[in-house]
């Protein structure tokens, strides 16, 4: 299986900091026809995971452009500019290269 | 509109046999494919399988012996069975259209207790 790494943030940070968040893969997530399959959730507390990025840098339809990915095959960064209070929660990153698809731990956000 | 919703029993006995639907609208079961994820309380989120819109299905390999997903495309529906419960399988279960995850259920929560 694929493993998904994140990394930490230094909790609280001050809203309207920028903040990025890591997420290492143990296989490369890039595919013969181009696309780098890696996404970026964001699960807000009591609710379904949202989706934020997919194909590693295309921000989903609605999300703000506060919200950027980049990377290269097996090393992943979100980019959150200038946090606000309703960027409060846990972000997920996810392969979904192969069976099992398989997420990151998960990388907790919370403000100052 | 895209919509997915999960139901099925909030609490099920351990060694029994869970049920969940997946009733959607907005698109055809024959278009777009479905998986199912499940997230135990305060920890991360699990892939259990997906089932493609030609009916074919894929499992996670840790649940695969136990688990079945299947549908009915008259009825927009999609079932997860999952048997010999575990009280480790005590979870939100959630349904997504795994094309590009953009879509979420509401999710179910499933306790597995005697």
């Amino acid at each position: 299986d694929i493993v998904m790494t994140q990394g930490a943030l230094p909790n609280p940070v001050p809203s309207g900091e920028s903040v990025s968040i890591t997420c290492r893969s143990s296989k490369s997530l890039l595919y013969s026809d181009g696309k780098t399959y890696l996404n970026w959730y964001l699960q807000r507390p009591g609710q379904s995971p949202q989706l934020l990025i997919y194909w590693m840098s295309t921000r989903a339809s609605g999300v703000s452009d506060r919200f950027s990915g980049s990377g290269s095959g097996t090393d992943f960064t979100l980019k959150i500019s200038g946090v606000e209070a309703e960027d409060v929660g846990v972000y997920y990153c996810q392969q979904g290269l192969e069976f099992p698809y398989t997420f990151g731990a998960g990388t907790k956000l919370e403000l100052k | 509109q895209v919509q997915l919703k999960e139901s099925g029993p909030g609490l099920v006995k351990p060694s029994e046999t869970l049920s969940l639907t997946c009733t959607v609208s907005g698109f055809s079961l024959t278009s777009y494919h479905v998986s199912w994820v499940r997230q135990p309380p305060g920890k991360g989120l699990e892939w259990m399988g997906v089932i493609w819109g030609d009916g074919s299905t894929a499992y996670n390999s840790a649940l695969k012996s136990r688990l079945s997903i299947s549908r009915d495309t008259s009825k927009s529906q999609v079932f997860l069975k999952m048997s010999s419960l575990k009280t480790e399988d005590t979870a939100t279960y959630y349904c997504a259209r795994a094309d590009t995850w953009g879509y979420w259920g509401q999710g179910v929560m499933v306790t597995v207790s005697s």
